[in-house]
């Protein structure tokens, strides 16, 4: 399994700015996903980064709100921006192991002021 | 879009009861995972099920697939208080191309009274 590490764990953010969120796989993966988990809700894909190409992304979620970067086969990026209180949830990112099993981070708890 | 329905949403439950939940989806699937999330922390990938019929043990938990793969169940015999957590099914869709790409149901919210 995959040990994944995120960047910031917690922020707290005023409405109209921008967070970048950081993902680290100690391995290298071919496909990284971001979701979104709002308070007590379940896990809504926000798209599919793909090293080397452009991220893909789900109905509901475009590049211009949630810019992704993949730069390498161990690291991605998820940029939140022009924040409102509406973003406020928790961001995960995970990888697919083996037979499309997925590894999670611990998340990014963001509150927007 | 594809969706998974998952019942119940919440279950309390007194120590040492029994707990299932249940996943139904309306296209047949490739596959069926579990996931279980404990409170403050993130998904951890618990089983998945590939065939028909599909049965698996992990000590005190049953998991089930459906004959036509589009249901299964999570049982959970006996709870302990350790069970606590919200407990995901996570489908993936057969002639899916994204490879890993998963549906999550709503969860499971399971507390255990001591």
């Amino acid at each position: 399994s995959a040990v994944i590490s995120q960047k910031p764990s917690r922020d707290i953010c005023q409405r109209g700015t921008s967070l970048t969120i950081q993902c680290q796989v100690d391995s290298q993966v071919t496909m990284m996903f971001w979701y979104r988990q709002q308070p007590g809700q379940s896990l809504t894909l926000i798209a599919t980064a793909n090293q080397g190409s452009e991220a893909t992304y789900e109905s509901g979620f475009v590049i211009d709100k949630f810019p992704i970067s993949r730069p390498n086969l161990t690291f991605s990026t998820l940029t939140v921006s022009n924040m409102s209180p509406e973003d406020s949830s928790i961001y995960l990112c995970s990888v697919a192991g083996g037979s499309e099993t997925q590894y999670f981070g611990p998340g990014t708890r963001l509150l927007v002021l | 879009g594809q969706q998974v329905m998952q019942i119940p949403q919440y279950q309390h439950v007194q120590e040492g009861e029994d707990f299932t939940t249940y996943c139904n989806s309306s296209t047949t699937l490739s596959n069926i995972q579990w996931y279980k999330q404990r409170p403050g922390g993130h998904p951890v990938f618990l089983i998945q099920l590939v065939k028909s019929g599909e049965v698996k043990k992990q000590k005190r938990l049953t998991f089930q697939f459906g004959e036509a793969k589009k249901n299964s169940s999570l049982h959970i015999t006996a709870t302990q208080t350790t069970d606590v957590g919200t407990y995901f099914c996570a489908g993936r869709w057969a002639g899916g191309t994204s490879y890993g790409k998963l549906t999550f149901g709503q969860g499971t919210i399971l507390t255990v009274h001591p």
